[in-house]
């Protein structure tokens, strides 16, 4: 099935610093998701984007839906510890409609 | 807390048993609810829509009559894998929500599937 591309896949980090990363797509979606994963559990929902050129803030994570609505980045400022783990976005075309996920960033942070 | 929860968290079986993995919306009612599968180091994989009162949608090359799906009420679906064999040894995660607009899907915490 269609995935998202998503960048970078992978990316060791010191604490402390501020990350970033994309996803994009090519065809047009009318939400987008941002979900992180830990090892052995399923995603936990981080921010959800409903509008091209939303930007929404969750603590230290800032999303913003494209206006071109093919792409999404998410921001993680002032990295910590517990902010391992894989990333993925996800593109939804409607509401009731199937998610279709990016690739997924891994994020290790160095203390 | 959790909105969506699964279980079991983890089966280990021998080759040729079914294995039932349930998926349950805790505060709110889901039409639909969805099935993935993930390798590891791999992205989820879409394997089937699961549709309260009807049948299950599934994606392009997920058996049917291996992985059977049942939505018997609008806050369970339930996923079987038929006669399981080393190679369905995968993670399953289920979600709901999303059935409204600005309604996000949850997901459940994945149960982890080891066919010996």
């Amino acid at each position: 099935g269609q995935q998202l591309n998503q960048s970078p896949q992978s990316m060791f980090i010191q604490e402390g610093e501020d990350v970033s990363m994309n996803c994009t797509s090519s065809s047009i979606f009318n939400t987008w998701l941002w979900y992180k994963q830990d090892p052995g559990e399923g995603p936990v929902l981080l921010i959800a984007l409903y509008k091209a050129g939303e930007l929404t803030s969750n603590g230290r994570l800032t999303a913003q839906f494209g206006i071109t609505r093919k792409d999404s980045f998410l921001n993680i400022s002032a990295s910590i510890p517990s902010d391992v783990g894989i990333y993925f976005c996800a593109g939804q075309r409607g509401g009731g409609n199937k998610l279709t996920f990016g690739t997924g960033t891994q994020l290790k942070v160095e203390l | 807390g959790a909105v969506v929860s699964q279980h079991p968290s983890w089966v280990i079986c021998k080759s040729g048993t079914s294995v039932k993995i349930e998926c349950r919306s805790l505060d709110f009612q889901a039409t639909t609810m969805f099935w993935y599968r993930q390798f590891p180091k791999q992205s989820l994989m879409l394997m089937a829509t699961s549709n309260e009162g009807s049948k299950a949608t599934y994606e392009q090359g997920v058996e049917k009559d291996k992985f059977l799906i049942n939505h018997a009420s609008l806050t369970l679906s339930t996923l079987t894998v038929t006669s399981a064999h080393p190679e369905d040894s995968s993670f399953y995660i289920c979600s709901a929500g999303g059935g409204q607009a600005n309604q996000p899907q949850h997901f459940g915490d994945g149960t982890r599937l080891s066919i010996l």
